[in-house]
């Protein structure tokens, strides 16, 4: 059972918008600790895709974006393309563990 | 371009050790904060534990599974990272990933650049 948790999986088809929510508590986001989030290929190296909340990488397309609000954050993706396929996690901060945590991952499915 | 190679993974039995290092490039690694991130087949992803630069000390922190079991240390002329895993246990199973991650003014810092892994296996 993770600190953070997100939808085990999502899906959307090609063109379309999907929302992947992470939500906290209190000795976390709600802490006020801020939410980055990674996306991950099996196989390959994860990969920073939001820092700090709401900031991109360079790097990254603009079709990827975070928001904050509360014990909770999300992650936006527009446009979804194949290659958005892959599994993702949001990272924070956990104040009672005194430990970064991350969720437990939600896998994106392009229909 | 930054670089985070992974070596040293393998079989293990369970209470044996093992050694992965990570050899970086790319970046002022004396600078540089390391971490360790794992990830149990099937299983998301979990922080291992961190080392900070030599100017910090080289303070390590570990996740409470690992504390007292596992150990990270830098060799800064090899710009190298290692982890050194004692008592290994089979919930240890794991691609284990080494990561650097960025200053940021707030918990918890960000996590930039990412090896490709190393897989660790104990079983009997």
């Amino acid at each position: 059972q993770s600190i953070l948790t997100q939808p085990p999986s999502v899906s959307g088809a090609p063109g379309q918008r999907v929302t992947i929510s992470c939500t906290g508590s209190s000795s976390n986001i709600g802490a006020d600790f801020d939410v980055h989030w990674y996306q991950h290929l099996p196989g390959s190296a994860p990969r920073l895709l939001i820092y700090g909340n709401i900031f991109r990488p360079s790097g990254v397309s603009e079709r990827f974006s975070g928001s904050r609000s509360g014990a909770s954050a999300s992650l936006a993706i527009t446009g979804l393309q194949s290659g958005d396929e892959a599994d993702y996690y949001c990272h924070s901060y956990d104040n009672l563990l005194t430990a970064p945590v991350f969720g437990g991952g939600t896998r994106l499915t392009v229909l | 371009d930054v670089q985070l190679v992974e070596s040293g993974g393998g079989l293990v039995q369970p209470g044996g050790s093992l050694r992965l290092s990570c050899a970086a490039s790319g970046f002022h690694f004396q600078n540089a904060r390391m971490n360790w991130v794992r990830q149990a087949p099937g299983k998301g992803l979990e922080w291992v534990g961190r080392i900070k630069a030599e100017t910090d000390g080289a303070t390590t922190d570990y996740a409470a599974p690992v504390r007292g079991r596992f150990l990270i240390t830098r060799d800064d002329s090899k710009q190298t990272v290692y982890l050194q895993m004692n008592s290994l246990k089979t919930e240890d199973t794991a691609t284990y990933f080494c990561v650097k991650n960025e200053f940021w003014p707030n918990y918890p810092e960000y996590f930039d650049y990412w090896g490709q892994g190393a897989p660790v296996t104990v079983s009997s």
